[in-house]
């Protein structure tokens, strides 16, 4: 079944504490971003990569790191969160980027104390 | 930057009532495309739309796009509960192919 994985669905932490939420596509997609989602502000695009060791700045990076190593995971890592980083986070993939349909994980809601 | 605007924010509809939201650029797009998000889930993808005065037609929904592909509608017939969620458009403009993200418009119905 094509899917991607995320993981984990539900986190609270520390201010401070490294985390790092995974996300995995089974589809063989070249394209993958992060998005975070609040209220009234819909979706807003992190980082993305294009392809393995090609990733790039989305719209709010920062705070946030991602590494492509493999063409199937794109992990994104709070190195220190901080409690703004609260949020519902979607991993999501596609063939490339715009003018294909784009996956999307099942979402990691993330709450920083 | 760019941004598509869509309208309206929310809509609150009785069952068996249409229900249209709209999306709005002010530059010309290359596509555009359509996702629903379930309450509690993540958005999923309906439809994408290319050519200029397009008009696709998935059961009740109806998805066009406007002869200057600067806009687009989605148009449900006799909502039902089912359809509630939030309708998300997502262009694509310009070389890069960035998706531009409206910001939603939440259906809830009444049954």
């Amino acid at each position: 079944e094509a899917q991607v994985t995320q993981n984990p669905r539900y986190l609270i932490t520390v201010t401070g504490k490294k985390l790092t939420v995974t996300c995995s596509q089974n589809m063989n997609h070249e394209y993958m971003s992060w998005y975070r989602q609040d209220p009234g502000l819909g979706l807003r695009q992190i980082y993305y990569s294009m392809n393995v060791e090609v990733t790039d700045k989305g719209d709010v990076p920062e705070g946030y790191k991602v590494s492509r190593k493999e063409k199937r995971n794109f992990p994104l890592i709070l190195e220190s969160p901080s409690p703004n980083q609260t949020s519902l986070y979607f991993c999501a993939s596609s063939f490339y980027q715009g003018g294909t349909e784009a996956f999307f994980g099942q979402g990691t809601r993330l709450t920083v104390v | 930057g760019q941004q598509v605007m869509q309208i309206p924010q929310y809509q609150h509809v009785q069952e068996g009532e249409d229900f249209t939201t709209y999306c709005n650029s002010s530059t010309t797009l290359s596509n555009i495309q359509w996702y629903k998000q379930r309450p509690g889930g993540h958005p999923v993808f309906l439809i994408q739309l290319v050519k200029s005065g397009e008009v696709k037609k998935q059961k009740r929904l109806t998805f066009q796009f406007g002869e200057a592909k600067k806009n687009s509608s989605l148009h449900i017939t006799a909502t039902q509960t089912t359809d509630v969620g939030t309708y998300f458009c997502a262009a694509n403009a310009g070389n890069n192919r960035k998706l531009i993200w409206g910001l939603g418009t939440s259906l809830a119905v009444n049954p």
